[in-house]
């Protein structure tokens, strides 16, 4: 089967950091992604693992461990435009097939 | 113009007519994707397009037929849609697995 699990909210301050984890069953797993959602907007991509590890691009890190079936974006020195929702959908087969879990919804306040 | 487009930004639309919903690509990716995004709900995959291929259906009912002409352009044809099929379409392209770049969206409404 397929499933997804990530917390649905998260509250940190500005200037903190703040780790959302993501579990997942996926058939035919290829890679974990991140994307930002802001209200009323397109997801962005924000990172993609396929292999075990941490990939760091400026304040954002992603982490995956295959084995375990776990992920986690790390965002570090918060600000107020870090307020939005994140999803982490996996990459199931090779035709680009994403499947997206409910998403968390981060809140950064002063 | 760069980047994905999608139109018209926002429909209204009677459960009697067809409407279709247009998006464009200039970013030279070779897929193509149609999502669902409803209120409360997780994003879902509508369709795929692989080099102008469908490769991907995911039980999607008839009332929403799509159409990939080329590799930059994708429509989704809609006729007799329900009320609940107002949502929020999104329209995404990518070169491979790694990474999608979403178009605003259509805001549909069916009434």
């Amino acid at each position: 089967g397929q499933s997804l699990e990530q917390p649905s909210e998260v509250t940190a301050v500005e200037g903190a950091i703040v780790q959302i984890n993501c579990t997942y069953q996926t058939s035919g797993f290829y890679g974990l992604s991140w994307y930002q959602q802001h209200d009323g907007g397109a997801p962005t991509f924000l990172s993609y693992n396929a292999l075990d590890g941490l990939e760091e691009t400026g304040r954002f890190s992603s982490f995956l461990s295959r084995s375990d079936s776990y992920g986690y974006l790390l965002l570090q020195e918060l600000q107020m435009k870090d307020s939005a929702s994140y999803f982490c959908p996996t990459c199931s087969g090779n035709t680009g097939k994403l499947i997206f879990g409910q998403g968390t919804t981060l809140q950064v306040k002063p | 113009e760069t980047g994905v487009t999608q139109t018209p930004r926002h429909l209204v639309m009677g459960m009697t007519n067809k409407k279709s919903l247009k998006c464009e690509q200039h970013l030279g990716h070779n897929a193509m994707y149609w999502y669902k995004q409803s209120a409360k709900k997780p994003l879902e995959l509508m369709f795929v397009y692989s080099l102008e291929e469908r490769v991907e259906n995911n039980s999607v009912p008839s009332r929403f037929s799509p159409e990939c002409p080329n590799s930059s352009h994708l429509f989704l044809h809609l006729h007799t849609l329900q009320p609940e099929d107002s949502a929020l379409y999104l329209c995404a392209s990518s070169l491979g697995p790694r990474a999608q770049y979403f178009g605003p969206g259509t805001r549909l409404l069916v009434l």
